[in-house]
């Protein structure tokens, strides 16, 4: 059972536009989120996260929104341009002391130049 | 400042070889993690660990043997390789909750024939 999913496997935005990447989690107890993005032939780099506590953090042309009741959380990239192009995975986590997180199956975002 | 090392980047094994994929962080990180990438199935958390002499099991541990007899090393060991082991391996470490979330290696490209 997929506790995180990413229902859009890929998205084409045009350079300027902004691009909104979904995710939805089903396990309530979730209160940590992040977003990586991952370049081919490289590791996932942390992109931005965002606390239950909160329901929108930017950094940039980066913001996150969490939206607990529908459990559902959004990346919003604007302007996009071509190097945002890559795949985008978002991440949840409880707070049990591990940290492990889970992983979405990703979203792979094309900009358009 | 090397950050997370994954060793070997790529490997093709016989079905029934076995072999040690090794991560190396130079962070001081406390936690460390195993993850596989496959098409359509995003990152799976394989095993990690909380730190130095402890290990546990992640989402799809079987097959998989770990050890962490370092703070700076976590090791994944193949006993006997299956084809359903190919896979991209990522090793991630972080520091703890709210720190920003994994750092990454570059991963291991595992082709098991």
């Amino acid at each position: 059972d997929q506790q995180v999913k990413q229902n859009s496997p890929s998205l084409s935005v045009q350079e300027g536009r902004i691009s909104i990447l979904n995710c939805d989690y089903t396990n309530s107890m979730f209160d940590y989120f992040l977003w990586y993005k991952k370049y081919p032939a490289e590791g996932p780099t942390f992109l931005i996260s965002i606390s239950s506590i909160k329901d929108k953090n930017e950094d940039g042309r980066f913001t996150v929104f969490l939206n607990k009741s529908a459990k559902h959380l959004s990346l919003h990239i604007v302007p996009s341009q071509p190097g945002d192009s890559a795949v985008y995975f978002c991440a949840a986590s409880a707070s049990t002391g591990t940290y492990k997180y889970i992983f979405g199956t990703g979203t792979r975002l094309k900009v358009l130049a | 400042n090397a950050g997370v090392t994954q060793t070997p980047k790529f490997r093709v094994l016989k079905t029934g070889q076995s072999m040690t994929l090794l991560c190396a962080q130079d962070m001081n990180h406390e936690y460390m993690y195993w993850y596989r990438q496959d098409p359509g199935m995003g990152l799976r958390l394989i095993h990690y660990s909380v730190g130095e002499g402890t290990t546990a099991k992640g989402e799809v541990p079987d097959g998989y043997n770990v050890s962490r007899l370092k703070k700076q090393n976590f090791l994944l060991g193949l006993e006997s390789a299956a084809p359903s082991q190919t896979s991209v391996y990522f090793c991630a470490s972080a520091r703890g909750q709210g720190s920003g979330g994994y750092t990454f290696g570059s991963g291991t490209r595992l082709t098991v024939v």
